[in-house]
């Protein structure tokens, strides 16, 4: 098992342009979620999936966009950059959709540096 | 809202020794607690979970406390090691059930060889 991809790892963007974050798991897990990690700030959740066709906001969702067509995939969409985006983003998912009663895995984050 | 509050500043100790890292939150009692290990440019690594009525649970030189009256969980690593320099988070649900994972700012720990 590959367990969470995430491509690319590292990004820069102009302010102004979009771009897609990719995330991908292996694991059939049915939740999938994607953070914002800033120093000083922790982890941030920006959206979370319970399962295919199902997205719900996080604590920082304005920004982003998220779709969940399939159980594997979870992009993370940016429709236009500003400096505030970035950060360092990471994708996890869970074989449990709620309580907090199964681990996350996460990927390795991909570094967003927004100019 | 939900609130998690770690301690910001670095937990420097000697090889060998215990190291204690504390995980207090602010509202409602969540069901289940986790915490998780971050090396530097990686993703966070789980490492234990302890449920609301497990007051202890143990793993290799970890241990995690749980304790719904004080609203904490203490994190214990004993024997500590260099290799366990590493940020630490706990993370819970943000309300009853909600699939809202959030996660405290992290303890790092320095282990001195």
């Amino acid at each position: 098992n590959a367990g969470v991809t995430q491509t690319p790892k590292f990004q820069v963007l102009k302010t102004g342009q979009s771009m897609t974050l990719q995330c991908a798991q292996d694991m059939n897990h049915e939740y999938m979620s994607w953070y914002r990690q800033d120093p000083g700030m922790g982890l941030r959740l920006i959206h979370y999936s319970v399962g295919a066709g199902i997205t719900d906001q996080g604590e920082v969702p304005n920004g982003y966009n998220v779709s969940r067509s399939t159980t594997e995939d979870f992009p993370l969409r940016l429709l236009s950059a500003a400096p505030s985006q970035t950060s360092v983003y990471f994708c996890a998912s869970s074989y449990s959709t709620g309580g907090g009663n199964s681990p996350l895995h996460f990927g390795n984050g991909t570094r967003l540096t927004v100019t | 809202s939900q609130k998690i509050e770690q301690n910001s500043e670095a937990l420097n100790i000697q090889e060998g020794k215990t190291a204690t890292l504390t995980c207090n939150y602010t509202n409602y009692s969540p069901a289940y607690l986790q915490w998780y290990r971050q090396d530097p440019g990686r993703g966070p690594v789980f490492l234990l979970l302890i449920r609301e009525n497990e007051k202890e649970k143990r793993k290799e030189r970890l241990k995690v406390t749980f304790d719904t009256t004080l609203k904490q969980s203490l994190f214990h690593i004993t024997a500590s090691q260099p290799a366990d320099s590493a940020t630490y988070l706990c993370a819970l649900d943000e309300a009853s059930n909600t699939g809202k994972l959030i996660f405290g700012q992290g303890t790092t720990l320095q282990v001195k060889p």
